[in-house]
């Protein structure tokens, strides 16, 4: 299948910082990426959807003002969380979908730690 | 009613056994089924996909969906300790983005 980059793997910040985390397809064009939560035990939560060269479509509840999302390139999105509270420590996942619905392939996730 | 209904297990067999996961959906729109396999701290990895109704089969996974009666099924064959994992269900209709199941957590048992 193909590779879905993320990075960093593991990241621990001190509250009211700043994170920024990077998704990549590392061999195909994603027209557009999907960025996801997970708490332990549960299912992925989708936050955002985002297609290249547009704004990001968010899902209800999601802060778009605390989790900026930008979709530069066909191979390239990055998640910034803002402001960043112990509250947002979770497990964040990033997705890359090619020319089908079914094409849709997963980062490793990048677990944040916020102090 | 939840758009896709899968029971989380925790779902525990032998190695060796056939192996049977489900998901039952609500929304008949659904058009293109997949089966997700994540491991503990990892990414989801896209193990099978289905377009409309019908069995497809690659190695030890065989894929099943049953439009008429909105039920999906994976089954794995001889099963080994390294496919003790978490298997998502997801479906979607056109490019909307995927919808999943919570997940069943398996465990084969050397």
């Amino acid at each position: 299948g193909a590779v879905v980059s993320q990075h960093p793997s593991r990241v621990i910040c001190k509250s009211g910082t700043s994170v920024k985390i990077e998704c990549r397809s590392l061999d195909f064009q994603a027209t557009t990426m999907f960025w996801y939560r997970q708490f332990p035990k549960q299912s992925l939560m989708l936050m955002a959807t985002s297609n290249e060269g547009s704004k990001a479509t968010y899902e209800q509840g999601v802060e778009k003002d605390k989790f900026l999302i930008n979709h530069a390139s066909l191979t390239l999105s990055t998640l910034t969380v803002t402001s960043a509270h112990p509250e947002d420590s979770s497990f964040y996942i990033c997705s890359a979908r090619g020319t089908g619905p079914y094409e849709q392939y997963f980062g490793p996730g990048t677990r944040l730690t916020v102090t | 009613q939840k758009e896709v209904e899968q029971d989380p297990g925790p779902l525990s067999v032998p190695e060796g056994a056939i192996v049977s996961l489900n998901c039952t959906y609500s929304n008949s729109a659904f058009q293109y089924f997949m089966w997700y396999r994540q491991y503990s701290r990892k990414g989801p990895e896209l193990l099978m996909y289905t377009y409309s109704s019908g069995n497809k089969e690659d190695g030890r996974f065989t894929a099943q969906v049953d439009k008429s009666s909105k039920y999906i099924s994976l089954f794995i064959r001889d099963s080994q300790p390294s496919d003790s994992a978490t298997y998502l269900c997801a479906m979607a209709s056109g490019n909307t983005p995927l919808v999943f199941g919570k997940g069943t957590r398996l465990s084969v048992i050397a």
